[in-house]
């Protein structure tokens, strides 16, 4: 199993809402990631969990809260967002090869999301 | 910004022609990849070329690499309609090679 699974596949929030993505991988990888895309733009890196542990945090606002319940699972607490954090916000995997340069990272379909 | 930048922005060609992307980057690398984008979903990754690694095939794609001048390509032979996305570069780097950075990308179009 290849597949990195996100759901929901499309959420449409307000300001004032709070709401939570999620990702799952079965391929035993141990470093996960959130990434934002904004239309007709690269992603971008926000955060990277390696073994479960919060590795790299993009100095992303605090409106955006990750969370690694265990290495299969990855979860991304939204609150209080703004109509510019509208964006597709992809998930990927890897097996986190701690540095031996040949970490291939497997990408969910992702979620699009809309701040109202 | 470590971002690379990719050439052309878009590219239209027919079917069964070749191919090519550019990309260029600004810092030492672990590795760099190519992955794919199809209609704003998941990205698909193509192939990985290790910093050490000049050239790389994988059925109709090959990928060089030239550190020394920071620049990559990619190569798509006999290209078919199927092959129509967004194509991006990525650089990998940090303290564990994780940290992945992309560039602006390029739009295929293949015309059958």
């Amino acid at each position: 199993d290849t597949e990195v699974t996100q759901t929901p596949k499309h959420l449409v929030m307000g300001m004032t809402n709070k709401k939570s993505l999620k990702c799952e991988q079965h391929m035993g990888h141990r470093a996960m990631y959130w990434y934002k895309q904004k239309a007709k733009k690269p992603p971008e890196l926000m955060f990277v969990y390696s073994y479960e542990k919060l590795s790299i945090n993009e100095s992303v606002p605090s409106r955006f809260s990750p969370e690694c319940p265990n290495s299969s699972l990855l979860n991304l607490h939204l609150h209080a967002l703004q109509p510019e954090d509208s964006a597709l916000y992809l998930c990927a995997s890897s097996q986190d090869h701690r540095g031996a340069g040949t970490d291939t990272q497997y990408f969910g379909p992702g979620t699009r999301l809309t701040v109202l | 910004s470590q971002q690379g930048e990719e050439d052309p922005q878009a590219l239209s060609i027919q079917e069964g022609e070749n191919a090519t992307m550019n990309c260029s980057y600004k810092t030492s690398i672990n590795n760099l990849q190519w992955y794919r984008q199809n209609s704003g979903r998941g990205l698909v990754h193509l192939i990985l070329i290790r910093s050490n690694e000049r050239e790389k095939h994988s059925g109709r794609l090959r990928v060089t690499l030239d550190t020394s001048k920071k620049s990559s390509s990619l190569l798509i032979t006999a290209s078919r309609a199927a092959d129509t996305a967004s194509y991006f570069c990525a650089t990998a780097w940090g303290i564990y090679g994780n940290k992945l950075v992309f560039g602006a990308g390029t739009i295929l179009r293949v015309k059958s």
